[in-house]
């Protein structure tokens, strides 16, 4: 079974902080993906990328970065957190054979 | 600019009903549609539609996808409390990019 993993189910933060946001997954994926969920406006796609220390912006980019320095684990990370930030961040990973992504258990992160 | 609509946003049944789920997409260029449900955490896959008119059944639900008229179903017939989710409908552009709809929140209540 592919398993994705993501560092924390919940987070508060305070305006202003770096947040770090982690997910793994041990398949051996390809790609990886970070989405936020909020009501009434589905998944959108923040970043995603294909390989090691590659990356690509989505549709929302702005106020994130992303790192992926080994093919298992990729973060994202709010340089300077603000409370519109405050959402449901998940994680998918896909491999180039499939279309199908699997997704970890999400974190909803709360910025004060 | 591509979009996914889904509708409707929000729907209360009873169990034992039957229930259909809509998602129209505005896409110039895709190669799948993915429908996932998703309960309290992560959303887990339930079909891929490559082909029109095609149905696809698993159980008690089922969906088709419609290229012509740009738009795929999901049904769920005699639902179930279990049944309660978001049911989130995707579109593959590229590379694994999806482009999601809202999610249709679905209550089945006993």
């Amino acid at each position: 079974d592919v398993k994705v993993t993501q560092s924390s189910r919940y987070l508060v933060k305070r305006t202003g902080e770096k947040v770090f946001l982690e997910c793994v997954q041990d398949m051996d994926h390809e790609n990886m993906f970070w989405y936020r969920q909020d009501p009434g406006l589905g998944l959108r796609l923040i970043y995603f990328s294909y390989d090691v220390k590659m990356k690509e912006k989505g549709d929302i980019p702005e106020g994130y970065s992303v790192s992926r320095e080994k093919k298992e684990r990729f973060s994202l990370i709010l340089e300077s957190a603000s409370t519109n930030q405050t959402s449901m961040y998940l994680c998918a990973s896909t491999t180039d054979s499939t279309d199908t992504q699997y997704f970890g258990p999400g974190t909803r992160l709360t910025v004060l | 600019e591509d979009k996914v609509v889904q509708s409707p946003l929000s729907l209360v049944v009873h169990e034992g009903d039957t229930v259909t789920l809509n998602c129209s997409y505005e896409v110039t260029n895709f190669r799948s549609l993915l429908w996932y449900k998703q309960e309290k955490k992560a959303p887990t896959f339930l079909f891929m539609l490559t082909s029109s008119g095609i149905e696809k059944k698993s159980g008690r639900l089922s969906s088709i996808l419609d290229k012509k008229e740009l738009f795929s179903i999901l049904n769920i017939t005699a639902t179930q409390t279990g049944d309660s989710a978001i049911y989130l409908c995707a579109l593959i552009q590229g590379a694994q990019k999806l482009v999601f709809g809202q999610g249709t929140r679905l209550t089945i209540n006993p």
